[in-house]
């Protein structure tokens, strides 16, 4: 079974709104990515949070991380049609430091 | 830096052939993994090492060896190809402080048919 669960598979905005997509996982975590992946190609990160971090910035990107629930949010925000891809978070769990573990991943189309 | 190099970039095999998919890295990175991704679905671990010499078993490992001889170097062997390999193979690299592992860095993919 796979560690993160991406909610929902799949969300349709136009250019200039809010997307939100969450993540929730099952075991206890060293810390939580975010990547996305672009049609045909591979994954580029976009951003980690550790476990004792509640919330991190990064450009357009809202990422917040609540290990009482297990869960995690990334928000895009002002989505561009550029921002079309699939979204995917990956865990990191404190008792096998080397491996990650994704989830099935939010596949965003951003219509202008 | 070259980054995480992937060969070949296609490859298209016989049921029951064998081959192995390279994967190089440039950044002295100790983790690096394989995963396959099949069409509408995200990634699962094939295997994976945390250093030369060290390597271990991910969701999906049958059918699949590694090694890691080189810091720079984890080949996946496939041993007897099937049609249900037919999948995208990623390789990828990351950076540890201390035993913990940070943000990985993925290769172009290698897009492997078996007929």
């Amino acid at each position: 079974s796979q560690q993160g669960e991406e909610d929902p598979q799949a969300l349709s905005i136009q250019e200039g709104e809010n997307a939100t997509m969450n993540c929730s996982y099952k075991t206890s975590i060293n810390n939580l990515q975010w990547y996305r992946q672009n049609s045909g190609r591979g994954l580029v990160h976009l951003i980690l949070i550790r476990s004792n971090e509640r919330e991190k910035h990064s450009g357009r990107l809202r990422v917040t991380l609540d290990t009482s629930k297990k869960s995690s949010s990334l928000l895009i925000t002002a989505s561009r049609a550029a921002d079309t891809a699939s979204y995917f978070c990956a865990t990191v769990s404190t008792d096998s430091w080397g491996k990650f573990q994704f989830g099935a991943g939010t596949q965003v189309v951003v219509t202008p | 830096n070259a980054g995480v190099t992937q060969t070949p970039k296609f490859q298209v095999l016989k049921t029951g052939q064998s081959m192995t998919l390279q994967c190089a890295q440039d950044m002295n990175h100790e983790y690096m993994s394989w995963y396959r991704q099949d069409p509408g679905m995200g990634l699962r671990l094939i295997h994976y090492s945390v250093g030369a010499g060290i390597t271990d078993q991910g969701e999906v490992p049958n059918g699949y060896n590694v090694s890691r001889s080189t810091t720079e170097d984890f080949p996946l062997r496939l041993l007897s190809a099937a049609p249900s390999q037919t999948s995208v193979y990623f390789c990828a690299s990351s950076y540890s402080v201390g035993i913990i592992s940070y943000e990985q860095y993925f290769g172009p993919g290698t897009r492997l048919t078996v007929t």
